[in-house]
């Protein structure tokens, strides 16, 4: 499975747009891009996938590059709660392994 | 609610001891998955089971091994804690993968952890 790169840490002010990067270029036609958070104690939370196209749920957009080789999530109006580890992983999915690397922390600050 | 529940959320054992954490969904999932959390290093995984009595090694199976003996149940086993041992152990599972996407997702446990003195 693809390695992703994303920075270490990020801040964001509370009710503006956190928009998280991370770069996969090493990404190939068959595999996801699936973004996962983790508060302080819990385990990791599902967030978004997406393959080729943008995708939008409740809780954030995906933005993916033509290429693939990096995607953005945003969380439209961060609040307090949306502090928490983020992480991006490439994977194919199915029987495949889900390899987490260190994520971004974000900050939100009032 | 659906739920992967981990059996132990705190654990303090002693160096030699036998360690089992025990995992159950209850999404009749087909995959599931054991990774350890240690700070900096992010999640690891140890081992993953995709069918009942089917298991394959992930990263850094040295010291552990798991039973999936049924579809719903995914143990992992320390035979001889060590201290390198200590860590926050997360339980995964998720369906086999919607053939037509390709797609599939995680859900995670609340975690287990483990000191081993």
């Amino acid at each position: 499975d693809a390695k992703t790169t994303q920075p270490p840490s990020m801040d964001c002010a509370e009710g503006r747009a956190a928009n998280l990067p991370c770069n996969h270029s090493t990404i190939s036609g068959n595999e996801y891009v699936y973004w996962y958070r983790q508060i302080h104690s819990q385990g990791p939370q599902y967030i978004i996938h997406g393959l080729k196209n943008n995708e939008t749920n409740e809780m954030a957009s995906l933005i993916i590059t033509e290429d693939r080789k990096s995607s953005t999530l945003i969380l439209p109006h961060a609040t307090l709660r949306d502090t928490a580890v983020y992480y991006c992983i490439v994977s194919r999915g199915n029987f495949n392994k889900f390899y987490f690397g260190s994520g971004t922390k974000l900050n939100v600050k009032p | 609610d659906v739920k992967v529940t981990q059996s132990s959320r705190y654990l303090v054992k002693r160096t030699g001891e036998k360690v089992f954490l025990e995992c159950v969904q209850d999404m009749d999932h087909e995959n599931m998955f054991w990774y350890r959390q240690d700070p900096g290093l992010g999640l690891r995984l140890i081992y993953f089971s995709y069918d009942v009595k089917m298991k394959e090694k992930g990263d850094i199976p040295e010291g552990y091994s798991v039973s999936r003996e049924k579809k719903e149940r995914f143990s992992l086993i320390l035979e001889s804690a060590s201290t390198n041992q200590t860590s926050m152990y997360l339980c995964a599972s998720s369906e086999r993968g919607n053939t037509r996407t390709g797609a599939n997702v995680l859900t995670f446990g609340a975690g287990s952890r483990l000191t081993v003195l």
